[in-house]
């Protein structure tokens, strides 16, 4: 089974922090997503990730960096935390279409809820 | 653009049918639909491809209508293990989903 898993449940940041969340997958997927839960609002794409120190800006990249150094691993940073990115934050992984030749589900994480005071 | 769910919100008793549906204002060339238990992560359900390939779960089923560019998900017989938040993805450019706002269903005994 795909495992994708993010280094912390429930994360408690003030503003001003710069903070950092991880991501890891098992899988040798080539995407990787990061995505900001609200309520009401659904699943919002912050960033995209295609390949090793290859990304893309979501929907909401406003205030949010991304790095991936490897395959396996997609880190989301907030360089200046605010109230207003509190937020659950998932990740997700697929294969990558091109390489599979099909349409393919993206797998989450248990997200990481972020509270910034 | 984000697509469109409803309901937004849908409470039933055990047995009951569901039906959730999922519009967009843009083509569809797949739609795919997730469930997301309370406190766990979103779980793939199922993936309707335009020209009606269709892979994914065993007790739910989906249609899904290019021209009147919508899907819906239905869920009879509705059973406990049922309940959870509901959510279609819509295809922008490659390799990405953008996801409708969420349909809550929740089944009562």
């Amino acid at each position: 089974d795909v495992k994708v898993t993010q280094s912390s449940r429930y994360l408690v940041k003030r503003t001003g922090e710069k903070v950092f969340l991880e991501c890891v997958q098992d899988m040798d997927h080539e995407n990787m997503f990061w995505y900001r839960q609200d309520p009401g609002l659904g699943l919002r794409l912050i960033y995209f990730s295609y390949d090793v120190k290859m990304k893309e800006k979501g929907d909401i990249p406003e205030g949010y960096s991304v790095s991936r150094e490897k395959k396996e691993r997609f880190s989301l940073i907030l360089e200046s935390a605010s109230t207003n990115q509190t937020s659950m934050y998932l990740c997700a992984s697929s294969l990558s279409t091109w390489s599979s030749g099909s349409y393919n589900e993206q797998f989450f994480g248990p997200g990481t809820r972020l509270t910034v005071l | 653009q984000q697509p469109v769910q409803s309901p937004q919100a849908v409470i039933l008793r055990e047995g009951e049918d569901a039906v959730i549906n999922c519009s967009s204002s843009k083509a569809l060339y797949s739609v795919h639909w997730y469930r997301q238990k309370h406190g766990e992560a979103p779980v793939f359900l199922m993936i309707l491809l335009k020209g009606g390939e269709q892979k994914g779960h065993e007790k739910i089923s989906a249609s899904f209508n290019e021209k009147k560019q919508q899907s819906s998900l239905y869920l009879t017989a509705s059973q406990l293990s049922y309940s959870g938040t509901y959510f279609c993805g819509t295809e922008k450019g490659a390799q990405k989903l953008v996801f409708g706002q969420g349909t809550r269903l929740t089944i009562n005994p």
